[in-house]
């Protein structure tokens, strides 16, 4: 199962757009690569999912390059509400036994 | 809609009392079932998981154990707790399809 490497914390203010990075360079041939939110004393929700390229919702969006060794999730204009742990997960739930394990997650933190 | 749910919400147990945490999905068959654990300020440890019926697969060797009785149904327990098996515990399902984890609402741990 590819490994994970994120920042473990961000700093932002409300209205600005948030780039977090995730690297994944084992990532194998069939992984997905999903990334959760997670606040203190709830489960992660699920945020964006992707393969390559680039991926948008109502929520954020997604940019995947070509070697797919790092992907970067984007949160447009965000608020006080987005402070969060965000994690980035990468695998096949088909493969390697299903194990989906996630990795330290990057503590961002919104200021007024 | 599918559904996950999981008690209790909160737990405070002795040292050497036994464990049982339950989990169960509603809405859906065969669906892949995990167990992570969160210390305090820490990220998701991935402790077991199921592609089926009695099909228990282990990450790490601790004091906990899991079993799989029903087919929407998870459940983790211990003979006799440990001061270090205090953090919240999260069940989180998958289709078999893809990797989008759902959370439950997790169990706070506190062993004294």
């Amino acid at each position: 199962l590819a490994k994970t490497t994120q920042p473990i914390s961000m700093d932002s203010y409300e209205g600005q757009e948030v780039n977090i990075t995730c690297s994944h360079n084992n990532i194998a041939t069939n992984d997905y690569i999903t990334w959760y939110q997670q606040f203190p004393s709830q489960g992660p929700r699920f945020i964006i999912q992707g393969y390559k390229t680039k991926v948008t919702n109502e929520v954020a969006s997604l940019f995947i390059p070509a070697d797919r060794k790092s992907s970067t999730l984007s949160l447009p204009r965000v608020s006080l509400s987005d402070t969060a742990v965000y994690y980035c997960l990468v695998g096949d739930s088909h493969a390697a036994g299903n194990k989906l394990t996630f990795g330290g997650g990057t503590r961002v933190l919104v200021k007024p | 809609s599918q559904t996950i749910h999981q008690w209790p919400a909160t737990l405070v147990q002795p040292v050497g009392s036994p464990l049982s945490l339950e989990c169960t999905v509603e809405g859906t068959s065969n669906p892949n079932l995990y167990w992570y654990r969160q210390a305090a300020g820490r990220g998701l440890q991935l402790l077991f998981y199921s592609v089926g019926i009695g099909q228990i697969s282990s990450e790490v060797p601790q004091n906990l154990s899991a079993s799989r009785p029903q087919d929407r149904q998870f459940i983790l327990s211990s003979k006799k707790l440990l001061l270090s098996d205090s953090g919240f515990y999260l069940c989180a399902w998958t289709p078999a399809a893809n990797e989008k984890l759902f959370f439950g609402s997790g169990t706070q741990l506190s062993v004294l």
